[in-house]
């Protein structure tokens, strides 16, 4: 079955500190990634995204990540976190050729900021 | 553009009543919606797939006759919670994709609906 696995469940930085969330998924075929954000009592927002071309994505907010096709691994990374960063973070896939197939999210990864 | 809201918000309700919650997608349509289920600080969990026009499509272990879900247009998708109880009191989420007239890879989430049965 596919699957979204991220293996970090909690991860306390200080800021300025460098961030790197794991994320690795199981599906042999065409993907589409995704890395959402949500914050404390809010709802999801998009990060950024990769469909296809140069594996490295910048998105919002100065986050990163990096398709790396061969460890099937889609990391998210920031060089310097905020306290403002202290939020929920989604890993996300889409085992398709279009938005009208299923999302598939992993377990997320809370990141809190000691100021 | 690609705004996707739902209503209410939050609605809190008794056990044994039914709730019908709404997702519209506000400036453009959408063959297909989505519905997720958001336990607290935890991940979304697909409950179904729902097509415009066809019935859905439930994941394996949601009851497709406590979670109905109707897509009669492609601007709208409603998800009714019959005879709720306190365990289904959660965060139920939507997205809106498979746009209609374009091809894109990306859903639109909403904001989410809280439910709390008492």
């Amino acid at each position: 079955a596919q699957s979204v696995s991220q293996h970090n469940h909690h991860v306390i930085l200080s800021e300025a500190a460098s961030l790197e969330l794991g994320c690795n998924y199981s599906y042999g075929g065409t993907v589409n990634l995704f890395w959402y954000v949500q914050y404390p009592g809010q709802h999801l927002q998009l990060l950024l995204k990769y469909f296809s071309g140069d594996p490295l994505v910048k998105g919002i907010k100065g986050f990163e990540a990096e398709f790396i096709k061969s460890k099937f691994s889609f990391n998210l990374r920031k060089p310097s976190v905020q306290w403002s960063d202290t939020a929920e973070y989604f890993c996300a896939v889409n085992p398709g050729y279009s938005s009208a197939s299923k999302i598939i999210f992993g377990s997320g990864t809370r990141l809190s900021i000691r100021p | 553009g690609a705004v996707v809201s739902q209503h209410p918000s939050w609605v809190i309700c008794k056990s044994g009543t039914s709730v019908k919650i709404e997702c519209r997608s506000l400036d453009f349509q959408a063959t297909t919606m989505f519905w997720y289920r958001q336990f607290p600080k935890q991940s979304l969990m697909l409950m179904a797939t729902s097509n415009e026009g066809s019935k859905a499509t439930y994941e394996q272990g949601v009851e497709k006759d406590k979670f109905l879900i109707n897509h009669a247009s492609l601007t709208l998708s409603t998800l009714t919670v019959t005879s709720a109880h306190p365990e289904d009191s959660s965060f139920y989420i939507c997205s809106a994709g498979g746009l209609a007239g374009e091809f894109t890879y990306e859903q639109y989430f909403g904001p989410g609906t809280r439910l709390t049965v008492t």
